[in-house]
């Protein structure tokens, strides 16, 4: 596989459930990123990690989980979401974090929370 | 906090006619790079743009930007149907962070 790939593509869970998204990017790159994309607002970065070592949060409430055990995967882990959590959760990656660095994104993964 | 904001929301046009989109921001930037994004996909890295560049130009697009007026515009010559899609501008601050605006939803009709 090439680029970024995401696993599952849709997701419906309740709000007592417990569930991972995956992210993999196949292009040697050193960043990954965490987007949140909810309709009508502008996408939302929610982390970041720069070799394996988280880099930023930005105010994510703690039900959201990130883990990155090397620099080709990255884990959302999800716990007691919220109805308003429900959107497309989008994985990037780039060669480094510096603002300027084309992204490369994954399809997203759609999530509904009941 | 939003910086870009794109103009307008939403454009419908003929199939080969230019489409012309606009972003303004804020505050000082390095770059600025356009990202399209098809229904229900991912984004996809269209052109970067330096804050001491004036315009650039990949295939159909040219972009241009205008720092004193903390403004951007993309525009797609001789539009097509695949052309249907969000496009997105991302603006790289001082600070280092890049922040998406909102987006232009773009409907290319036939």
């Amino acid at each position: 596989e090439t680029g970024v790939t995401q696993t599952p593509r849709h997701l419906v869970m309740g709000m007592t459930n417990k569930k991972s998204l995956k992210c993999e990017q196949h292009l040697g790159h050193n960043a990954m990123y965490w987007y949140k994309q909810s309709a009508k607002k502008p996408l939302e970065l929610m982390f970041v990690y720069s070799l394996e070592e988280r880099v930023e949060n930005n105010s994510v409430p703690s039900r959201f989980s990130p883990e990155c055990p090397n620099s080709s995967h990255l884990f959302l882990h999800l716990h007691t979401l919220q109805p308003e959590d429900s959107a497309l959760y989008l994985c990037a990656s780039s060669q480094e974090t510096r603002a300027g660095s084309e992204q490369f994104f994954g399809p997203g993964t759609r999530l509904t929370v009941l | 906090s939003q910086q870009g904001e794109e103009d307008p929301q939403a454009l419908s046009i003929q199939e080969g006619e230019n489409a012309t989109m606009n972003c303004s921001y804020k505050t000082s930037i390095n770059n600025l790079q356009w990202y399209r994004q098809n229904s229900g996909r991912g984004l996809v890295h269209l052109i970067l743009i330096r804050s001491n560049e004036r315009e650039k130009h990949s295939g159909r697009l040219r972009v241009t930007l205008d720092t004193s007026k903390k403004s951007s515009s993309l525009l797609i010559t001789a539009s097509r149907a695949a052309d249907t899609a969000s496009y997105f501008c991302a603006t790289g601050n001082r600070d280092d962070k890049i922040i998406f605006g909102k987006g232009t939803r773009l409907h290319i009709l036939p």
